[in-house]
Order: structure tokens, then C-alpha cells, then sequence
């Protein structure tokens, strides 16, 4: 199975700050990787994939970025609603896999 | 608008079985596949399988965890996906989310979940 290692497991940031998260991959994934974004209580929710393009309806501060074993996850201007738990998913090979996530945090 | 519902979850004794469906509601599910992803508080995030269209004659995956005892299941004529569930074990325990596949194995809708507790 492909591992996906995020980095950091916390984010400790403020409201107009830039929030950065990595993801590696054990082993090349070309481009296909997801970020998801998940409040308490709630389900995911789809924000880039294709590990750069992003989903209808999120906002453009989001962006995705890498290739290969290594891609970021760049939130730029964090606003509050953005305090949450991020995931990526690699989309290469069977089983799909996640990170084990980054939590976002209001420093 | 576009919904995914689950339903079937509950506490169950480890060995029985259990299934859940998905009823979907306001897109051309017999276009989508489907999959199945589950969440536990150790685990993270775990994707189970998934279900093709019958365009790819609604052939299925699965993760190793669950191959062999996971089977996934569409109907398209109701709109709805099962995940049937045996041989159920203690680590099995999470809750269970469908989700519809869009760009490629990602997860572009995903339901509220209903959970399954394995446990004597």
C-alpha cells in the first residue's frame, strides 16, 4: 500500500495567516492526490484534486500544488471557517490511502 | 440538490453481519461510481472499495482489510448502493460515510455517516 505521511500533525496559526500542509507519498503517485477538509461532526469535503485543481465552489484561497511523492496543501489569508482537520488521498493505487491528517488550529 | 443518506448502522455482535445502503437522490447515480469510505478515531480515514458503473459491468475493488468478507452492491433502477458486511470483527468498529467518485477515485459527495459498533 502507498503511505501518505502529512506534515505537520498540528498547525498552530492565526486569522490572515498563510496555513501550509505536506503530504508525501511512499512511492510516485504522478498527480493524483486529494485534500479534504472535515469539521467535527461533519463528513469530509472535497477542496483540490488532481492535486492542484480545485473543486467547484471552494474558495480560491485554497490552491494544491506537487507531483510525484510530494505535494502541498497552501491556504493563503486564513479565515476562521478554516480552522479544521485536513486529509489527503492518494488516488494512484489500490487501496486508495489517507494521511492520518492535519489539524488546523487558531494560535 | 445532490444527497447521500446511509443507513443500517448499529451495535453487532463480532462474527455476524450487518448492511448498510446508501440512497442517493438528485444526480444520474447509474453514471457514478461509488465508494465506501470509513472513519475510526485510531484509524483515520480508511477507504473500503468501490463499485464501477454497469458501463465497466459494475465491477468492484477492495481494500485488503475487508476483501473477502466486504461486498458492495448498486441498484441503479432505486438509486441506492448496499456495502454487506460479514464475519464483522471488533476493529471494523467506525463510522461508515458513502461517497460519490468524481475525477477519478476522488470523493466529490459524501453522506453523514451512520455508525457500526462491533462489540459483545
Amino acid at each position: 500500500d502507498i503511505q501518505l505521511t502529512q506534515s505537520p500533525s498540528t498547525l498552530s496559526a492565526s486569522v490572515g495567516d498563510r496555513g501550509t500542509i505536506t503530504c508525501r507519498a511512499s512511492q510516485n503517485i504522478n498527480s493524483w492526490l486529494a485534500w479534504y477538509q472535515q469539521k467535527p461532526g461533519k463528513p469530509p469535503k472535497l477542496l483540490i484534486y488532481k492535486a492542484s485543481n480545485l473543486e467547484d465552489g471552494v474558495p480560491s484561497r485554497f490552491s494544491g500544488s506537487g507531483s510525484e511523492t510530494e505535494f502541498t496543501l497552501t491556504i493563503s489569508g486564513l479565515q476562521p471557517d478554516d480552522f479544521a482537520t485536513y486529509y489527503c488521498q492518494q488516488n494512484s493505487n489500490y487501496p486508495y490511502t489517507f494521511g492520518q491528517g492535519t489539524k488546523l488550529e487558531i494560535k | 440538490e445532490v444527497n447521500l443518506v446511509e443507513s443500517g448502522g448499529g451495535l453487532v455482535q463480532p462474527g455476524r453481519s450487518l448492511r448498510l445502503s446508501c440512497l442517493t437522490s438528485g444526480f444520474a447515480f447509474a453514471d457514478y461510481p461509488m465508494n465506501w469510505v470509513r472513519q475510526t478515531p485510531g484509524k483515520g480515514l480508511e477507504w473500503i472499495g468501490f463499485i464501477r458503473t454497469k458501463d465497466f459491468a459494475g465491477t468492484t475493488m477492495y481494500a485488503p482489510s475487508v476483501r473477502g468478507r466486504f461486498t458492495i452492491s448498486r441498484d441503479d433502477s432505486k438509486n441506492i448502493v448496499h456495502l454487506q458486511m460479514n464475519s464483522l470483527r471488533a476493529e471494523d468498529t467506525a463510522v461508515y460515510y458513502c461517497t460519490r467518485d468524481a475525477h477519478t477515485g476522488t470523493s466529490d459527495v459524501w453522506g453523514q455517516g451512520t455508525t457500526v459498533t462491533v462489540s459483545s
